[in-house]
């Protein structure tokens, strides 16, 4: 089983909706979870961590974080074109507190 | 300069050259990272060095010899290549090694392509 999994897509989203991204992990003692944004060609960008169950909101961003089901999901409100990227699940593993483990990341297109 | 600098952004190079990559961050941190991106696979850990110390090797074949002379500089080494080693490197910073609860900061990469 992997560490870190997610739907690779691509996932279309028109424009104005909400796009809704999910990841799972595998180490239930994992404490610290991030979504980066990759565009094509680009390095990772960090949008959002979250470490407690429940929601954290920045803007149009809300991060879910459900540690019994070993789940963390991306909401983007008010889908725009420039939101179209990959975004990658990272997490902190129980035993590695020196390194991020991704997945393998989702494709998102927003479409006008 | 601020961030994590990468040089060079592209490097295409013979299996039996010998090249480096070079990575700075102006970012103060004392944490620094490798990672391997292929196509369809996830970003893949390489090398992690805290206060300029290797602390964990991820099972990297020697022909990749990382080397890090102080916390804000990190260098991969390279010789004697393969072709599946075509990829974009990354190099990445965090303000604390031993708790990485801020996330990365990641340098622009370097596109290699070995020929």
């Amino acid at each position: 089983q992997k560490e870190v999994e997610q739907n690779s897509g691509p996932l279309s989203v028109p424009e104005g909706a909400i796009a809704s991204l999910n990841c799972t992990y595998s180490d239930r003692g994992s404490q610290s979870f991030f979504w980066y944004r990759q565009y094509s060609g680009k390095s990772p960008e960090l949008i959002m961590f979250i470490y407690s169950n429940g929601d954290k909101e920045d803007g149009r961003f809300t991060a879910q974080l459900n540690k019994a089901s070993q789940y963390v999901s991306l909401l983007i409100r008010d889908s725009q074109p420039s939101d179209s990227a990959t975004y990658l699940c990272a997490v902190i593993p129980p035993q590695g507190a020196q390194k991020l483990v991704f997945g393998q990341g989702t494709r998102l297109t927003i479409n006008p | 300069e601020t961030g994590v600098t990468q040089t060079p952004r592209h490097l295409v190079m013979g299996m039996t050259n010998k090249k480096s990559l070079k990575c700075e961050q102006h970012l103060g941190h004392n944490a620094m990272y490798w990672y391997k991106q292929s196509a369809k696979k996830p970003l893949e850990l390489m090398f992690v060095y805290n206060f300029k110390e290797q602390t964990e090797n991820n099972s990297v074949p020697s022909r990749f010899s990382p080397e890090c002379p102080n916390s804000s500089h990190l260098f991969l080494h390279l010789h004697t290549l393969q072709p599946e080693d075509s990829a974009l490197y990354l190099c990445a910073s965090s303000p604390n090694g031993g708790h990485t609860n801020y996330g990365y900061t990641f340098g622009s990469g370097t596109r290699l392509t070995v020929v």
